[in-house]
Formats: C-alpha cells, sequence, structure tokens
C-alpha cells in the first residue's frame, strides 16, 4: 500500500463543476507535491508547498486551486476546467525542500484520473 | 531545453535476463541528484534507485543498479534478472542545484518483459 493516499482514485466532471482531489500522508514529510500527467508523457510539476506554504506555482490556470490546510494535507480545488485537464494527476511528499544533497526521495501516491466532459 | 534524455521509447526484454534503460542528462550545476522510477500501468510512481552528483559509488537496490559516468552525463538503469512484474514505464528525473524543488523527467521506457 502507498503511504500517500489520493482521493478520488477516478473523477468525471462538467466544465462548470467545482470538485476537489484530496491528498494525505502520514510520514511527517514536510514538502508537498502536485503533478500533472498527460496520457504518454512524463509528470509536470504544478504546485510545491513545504510547511504549509506555497512554495512554488509552475504558472499553473487559477482554475487550479492549491490547499494545504496542515501539514497531512494537501487538496486541489478544481474549478471551470476545460477538457484539455483531463489527465492523471499525481500527489507527492518529501522529507522536505531538495537541498542539494541527499536522496529526499519523492513518495507518490496512486493518483487521481481526472476527466473533464 | 531538455535536461533528462531517454531515447528509448520501448524496450522488450526476456524474462531472468537483464536490461539496461539508458538516461543521459544535462546539467551545468555540480550539486544535483538522478533518479529513476516506476509507473506500472495502475498510475502509481514507484521510487527505485538515486545517485547523488557526489557520490563516489554507483547506486545499487537489490535489482537495480544505475551506471552512473558522470563525464558522459548518464545514469543508465540496470535491472538484473527481468520478472514479468517488472513491465512498466521508466522515468529518469534529475533534482539540480540546492533550492530547486522541481524534479524533471524524462519521456520515459515503456519495458516489457516476455515470457
Amino acid at each position: 500500500d502507498t503511504e500517500v493516499t489520493q482521493t478520488p482514485k477516478h473523477l468525471v466532471m462538467g466544465m462548470t463543476n467545482k470538485k476537489s482531489l484530496k491528498c494525505e500522508q502520514h510520514m511527517g514529510h514536510r514538502a508537498m507535491y502536485w503533478y500533472k500527467q498527460k496520457a504518454k508523457k512524463p509528470p509536470e510539476l504544478m504546485f510545491v508547498y513545504s510547511y504549509e506554504k506555497l512554495s512554488i506555482n509552475e504558472s499553473v490556470p487559477s482554475r487550479f486551486s492549491p490547499e494545504c490546510p496542515n501539514s497531512s494535507l494537501l487538496n486541489l480545488h478544481l474549478h471551470a476546467l476545460q477538457p484539455e485537464d483531463s489527465a492523471l494527476y499525481l500527489c507527492a511528499s518529501s522529507q522536505h525542500l531538495w537541498r542539494g544533497t541527499g536522496a529526499n526521495v519523492l513518495t507518490f501516491g496512486a493518483g487521481s484520473r481526472l476527466t473533464v466532459l | 531545453a531538455q535536461k533528462i534524455t531517454q531515447t528509448q521509447p520501448g524496450m522488450f526484454v526476456q524474462e531472468k535476463e537483464a536490461v539496461t534503460l539508458d538516461c543521459t542528462y544535462d546539467t551545468s550545476d555540480p550539486s544535483y541528484g538522478l533518479f529513476w522510477y516506476k509507473q506500472p500501468s495502475s498510475g502509481e510512481m514507484i521510487f527505485l534507485i538515486y545517485q547523488g552528483s557526489y557520490d563516489q559509488q554507483n547506486a545499487t537496490e537489490g535489482r537495480y543498479s544505475l551506471n552512473f559516468q558522470k563525464a558522459r552525463k548518464s545514469a543508465n538503469l540496470v535491472i538484473s534478472a527481468s520478472q514479468l512484474g517488472d513491465s512498466a514505464m521508466y522515468f529518469c528525473a534529475m533534482r539540480e542545484g540546492d533550492n530547486n524543488n522541481d524534479m524533471r523527467f524524462g519521456a520515459g521506457t515503456r519495458l516489457t518483459v516476455k515470457p
């Protein structure tokens, strides 16, 4: 079983809907990430949180709104999405932000597969 | 500019044989980390092995080893004694610098293990 839990596993939504993706980890990690992965492509970074503060926002459209209510939880709020936003959304966590040395491995969840109609 | 290059879109290997998945990278930063992840069809990214730029020895983790050739900027993954469960997508990734938190992934290689 993965130590990063993502819900829901599958989500189908219309372009006018508001939904949220949730991610939870209990490893005591202080950095959490959202990645987007289109079919047959590598993951692309969307957001990074460190100690519950937004550290990186990779120019993601405002229809994606991240939230980190505490060190264990990471949400991605979705509103007015487009069909091209259909993808696998991966959450990950690491002990801390990258410091140039040491593995600081990212542990990923199983992903939430989003389809926008 | 492409930082991580995986030139093999697909690879086949016979069960119980070894296979090498290629990865080259591009960075001018002396401090970086190289990672390999496995992604089965279920979608989860599974960490396999890590190599730091200052590590003197090649990393090994069970059946996985990393052939790190720093001068050539290559970090090939070697899987020994392939198993059917090794069939998956494999991504090489890099984090560079001291404060760069963007892990860049290569395009991936799909490995199929034949019985």
